[in-house]
């Protein structure tokens, strides 16, 4: 079934960086734009960042401008999420999600994973 | 950035009965892109409406969306026990996508 899978959370340190990957399966992956969306525990839903089917395009929440980069290999099916100084407020889920309509650019999420936990703590 | 005000925050209300919840906009939301999303306790979201009236695939017929502008309801007409959990709002008429902060619907 159509399915995202998210990995590469984890503990990690202040000051450090981690890579976020979500591996797509059962759609064509190339066709649909992506986003990632992240919730600190026991609080709401925060968009991150958004990257066009084809990668051209890329848009990012003010608050992670600059430290995070999004990006995606159509050649594996994988999206991923750059975060480098990592902080605090980092610490959240992370939920790679899909767009609702085949080749549009920012529409409604109706695919999402299960999420990747990373914890920023010394 | 477009802010999203949901309310109330907290929603207490027996299965059988009608909900009613708020979703406010502090500009008005491009083409009404407003979406609903239904999220339980270690699950990820739901997307439940999409251009604030339409029903995602499989969503039951007692969830509707209506609203336009800077106002939206998400009506959910006879409470089931799967009902009850957290409830978002999104809009993505704007390149910087937002979410309300939530209504948490509880069993009274």
């Amino acid at each position: 079934q159509v399915q995202l899978v998210e990995s590469g959370g984890g503990v990690v340190q202040p000051g450090r960086s981690l890579r976020l990957s979500c591996v797509a399966s059962a759609f064509t992956f190339s066709t649909y734009s992506m986003h990632w969306v992240r919730q600190a525990p026991g609080k709401g839903l925060e968009w991150v960042a958004i990257i066009s089917h084809d990668g051209s395009q890329k848009y990012y929440v003010d608050s992670v401008k600059g430290r995070f980069t999004i990006s995606r290999d159509n050649s594996k099916n994988t999206l991923y999420l750059q975060i480098n100084s990592l902080r605090a407020e980092d610490t959240a889920m992370y939920f790679c999600a899909r767009d609702r309509i085949v080749q549009w650019f920012g529409d409604a999420f109706d695919i999402w994973g299960h999420g990747t936990m990373v914890t920023v703590s010394s | 950035e477009i802010v999203l005000t949901q309310s109330p925050g907290t929603l207490s209300l027996s299965p059988g009965e009608r909900a009613t919840l708020s979703c406010r906009a502090s500009q008005s939301v491009g083409t009404n892109y407003l979406a609903w999303y239904q999220q339980k306790p270690g699950q990820p979201p739901r997307l439940l409406i999409y251009g604030t009236s339409s029903r995602a695939t499989g969503i039951p017929d007692r969830f509707s969306g209506s609203g336009s502008g800077t106002d939206f309801t998400l009506t959910i007409s006879r409470l089931e026990p799967a009902d009850f959990a957290v409830y978002y709002c999104q809009q993505y008429g704007s390149f910087t996508i937002t979410f309300g902060q939530g209504t948490r619907l509880e069993i009274k």
